[in-house]
């Protein structure tokens, strides 16, 4: 088992320019989070998938970003445009409904914006 | 909004030692859980309680689930240099949001 596989590891960016992240789930788990940690606020959720289905997105900041999950082996969070207040290593974690709380997580992205 | 206080913020200990961290809240839960993240990855599942009382091992590491359901320990026996990292508690209140509450997180360091 791979894992959870988030790419890129590292990113950086200069404001304004679109950033997406990737995600690829464990095959056979439901449920899809996308976290975002900081110095500041630790670990916040953005948003929750459930079977492909956006079901809480409360977390997400603001319309600058947004994400999707086309089919049960793939994530993107997106952001359009970046700012520099968006860097943060941004985590995708997954499980299976029976153990919804017991996350994989992946290794994160480490976003950098300029 | 919902907050968990985990203690202590850092520990410096001497390889060998025992160690022992907690979080409260003023909130009941019904599920805690302990993770582990290493500098550079994502946190890892040590242990999950899902009930009030409950005493739960995982090789050196012993976490409970207060009676009072509001608060949860951790604790690793005889520490080895690869239990450096960052432990974080989370817990979720048992509505339907589905939301986890997070810990700040107690970094361990032991000491050469």
């Amino acid at each position: 088992d791979a894992g959870v596989i988030q790419s890129p590891r590292h990113e950086v960016t200069e404001m304004g320019q679109e950033v997406t992240l990737r995600c690829k789930p464990i095959s056979g788990h439901n449920s899809l989070f996308w976290y975002r940690q900081t110095m500041m606020r630790g670990l916040e959720l953005l948003i929750y998938f459930n079977n492909n289905v956006p079901i809480d997105d409360s977390g997400m900041p603001e319309d600058r970003f947004s994400a999707k999950m086309p089919n049960a082996s793939f994530s993107t969070l997106k952001i359009q445009p970046s700012e520099p207040r968006d860097s943060a290593v941004y985590f995708c974690a997954s499980s299976r409904n029976e153990n919804i709380y017991g996350y994989t997580f992946g290794s994160g992205t480490r976003l950098t914006v300029v | 909004g919902q907050q968990l206080n985990q203690s202590p913020q850092s520990m410096f200990i001497q390889e060998g030692e025992d160690v022992s961290m907690n979080c409260t809240s003023s909130s009941i839960f019904n599920t805690w859980l302990w993770y582990k993240q290493d500098p550079g990855e994502g946190p890892v599942l040590l242990i999950a309680l899902y009930k009030a009382g409950e005493l739960t091992s995982n090789g050196r590491l012993t976490a409970q689930f207060g009676i009072t359901r509001k608060d949860s320990f951790l604790n690793i026996s005889a520490s080895i240099p690869s239990d450096v990292g960052i432990y974080f508690c989370a817990g979720h209140l048992g509505d339907s949001n589905y939301q986890l509450i997070w810990g700040a997180g107690t970094k361990l360091i032991i000491k050469p």
